[in-house]
């Protein structure tokens, strides 16, 4: 079955640590998007990637960082600049960033400070 | 900037009965428009989207949405709503070109559907 894959379901981040969410799609899609979801708020862009190699900051993007050695990952990191971490984090995946179909969705990861 | 408004952050309606989700927008040009839903601690799943064409578009679960240029608004709607519908719902639009192919979000609409 194609999809997206994101790992750890829950993790936990101490102060002054920089922790990394995977996300993993099987869809052979070009373009990957970050999420950040806050209750009340809906999804917010952090980052989003166009194809292999390249990627663009969204409207929160301080405070982390992304990386797109794969074309079928699309890891986030979220760094100890990132003040206010906690938060459920969402990656998508799209054909290609023209595509007029929907963005297809991870089952998302949960952060939180300990 | 493009943006989308869900005006009520919560829709209680009894099993059976018809259920609308607002949604209003704004974007440069022609909008491409989707709905999706939330279940706790889950991605989104598509509901539907308007790209062109007839303004009502079906979609999965029996939902359906109207799209009307004028009022820019694209509303959920459901003829008889079931309790498995309860969930969070959210709108979002994107342009044609440029930044504006971004996906913008509304804020989520959390739907209750009473037994």
């Amino acid at each position: 079955d194609g999809g997206i894959t994101q790992s750890p379901k829950y993790l936990f981040r101490k102060e002054g640590q920089n922790v990394t969410l995977s996300c993993e799609q099987n869809l052979n899609h070009d373009a990957m998007y970050w999420y950040r979801q806050d209750p009340g708020q809906g999804l917010r862009l952090i980052y989003y990637s166009q194809i292999v190699n390249d990627f663009q900051k969204g409207d929160i993007a301080e405070g982390y960082s992304v990386s797109r050695e794969k074309k079928e990952s699309f890891p986030l990191t979220v760094t100890s600049a990132q003040k206010n971490p906690t938060a459920f984090y969402l990656c998508a995946s799209l054909r290609d960033i023209t595509s007029n179909q929907p963005q297809h969705f991870g089952d998302g990861t949960r952060l939180s400070i300990l | 900037a493009q943006s989308v408004a869900q005006p009520e952050d919560q829709v209680n309606v009894a099993e059976g009965n018809p259920l609308t989700v607002k949604c209003t927008y704004s974007v440069s040009g022609n909008p491409y428009l989707f709905w999706y839903v939330q279940y706790p601690n889950r991605g989104l799943q598509f509901l539907l989207k308007y790209i062109t064409g007839d303004n009502l578009v079906k979609g999965s679960y029996g939902f359906e949405a109207e799209f009307n240029k004028s009022q820019t608004s694209f509303h959920l709607k459901k003829p008889s709503a079931l309790v498995s519908d309860s969930a969070l719902y959210f709108c979002a639009v994107r342009g044609a070109s440029g930044s504006a192919r971004q996906l913008t979000f509304g804020s989520g609409t959390q739907l209750t559907v009473l037994p």
